[in-house]
């Protein structure tokens, strides 16, 4: 079993749609997680980051953490088709190695 | 605007032969990564360097692959002698020791026949 879980999809919602994503985990000692986005043939970059357990927002991203459960989700509102990507969840517990989700690769249809 | 950029994009290569490929940092960046995609496996670390040391390279196949820094500015990874295994796009990407964001560069499309 990996140390991170997280469903490859594909996900595919209409525009306006809210996409929900989420991970499970199964290392306690993780405390900084964090959401990637990657788009088709680049690499991964930073789109959210928490510490510990608790919700963060930026624009139309929301991201939550439930450390009790080992779960962690990323919310995406108004959807748009730019948002088409594969989103990838990565925690890490020491001070520089990530472990990542295998991503979910979502399509926003116009 | 600041990127890290990486060469080759793309290789195709025999089995057996050497492969290197190389990552330019983002100028004034003290940490590199070197990271392995593939469907099977997704992000895996290979190497990590902090001010040109390298302290993590526990995720390389040790008697096929090395990694160095040189310098500053440049940071390889070479993989010697190649199995079609290694298939996979191979990522680098830097960033501030203390500071989370991680840039990743375009990536190396390798593919061993």
């Amino acid at each position: 079993q990996k140390e991170v879980e997280q469903d490859p999809g594909p996900l595919s919602v209409p525009e306006g749609a809210i996409v929900s994503l989420n991970c499970t985990y199964s290392n306690s000692a993780f405390q900084y997680f964090m959401w990637y986005r990657q788009y088709s043939r680049k690499g991964p970059e930073l789109l959210m980051y928490t510490y510990s357990s608790g919700n963060k927002e930026d624009g139309r991203f929301t991201a939550q953490v439930d450390k009790s459960s080992k779960y962690i989700s990323l919310f995406i509102r108004d959807s748009q088709p730019s948002d088409s990507a594969t989103y990838l969840c990565a925690m890490r517990s020491g001070d520089y190695k990530l472990s990542f989700g295998a991503g979910t690769t979502v399509t926003v249809r116009a | 605007d600041a990127r890290v950029t990486q060469t080759p994009r793309h290789k195709v290569t025999e089995m057996g032969q050497e492969v290197t490929m190389r990552c330019q940092p983002i100028l004034g960046h003290n940490t590199v990564f070197w990271y392995r995609q593939t469907m099977m496996q997704g992000l895996e670390l290979l190497a990590y360097f902090r001010n040109r040391a390298p302290l993590d390279d526990s995720g390389m196949p040790k008697d096929r692959f090395s990694a160095e820094m040189p310098d500053a500015t440049l940071a390889t990874l070479k993989i010697q002698p190649s199995e079609p295994r290694d298939s996979a796009v191979y990522f680098c990407a830097s960033g501030y020791t203390g500071v989370e964001t991680q840039y990743f560069g375009p990536g190396t499309r390798l593919l061993v026949l």
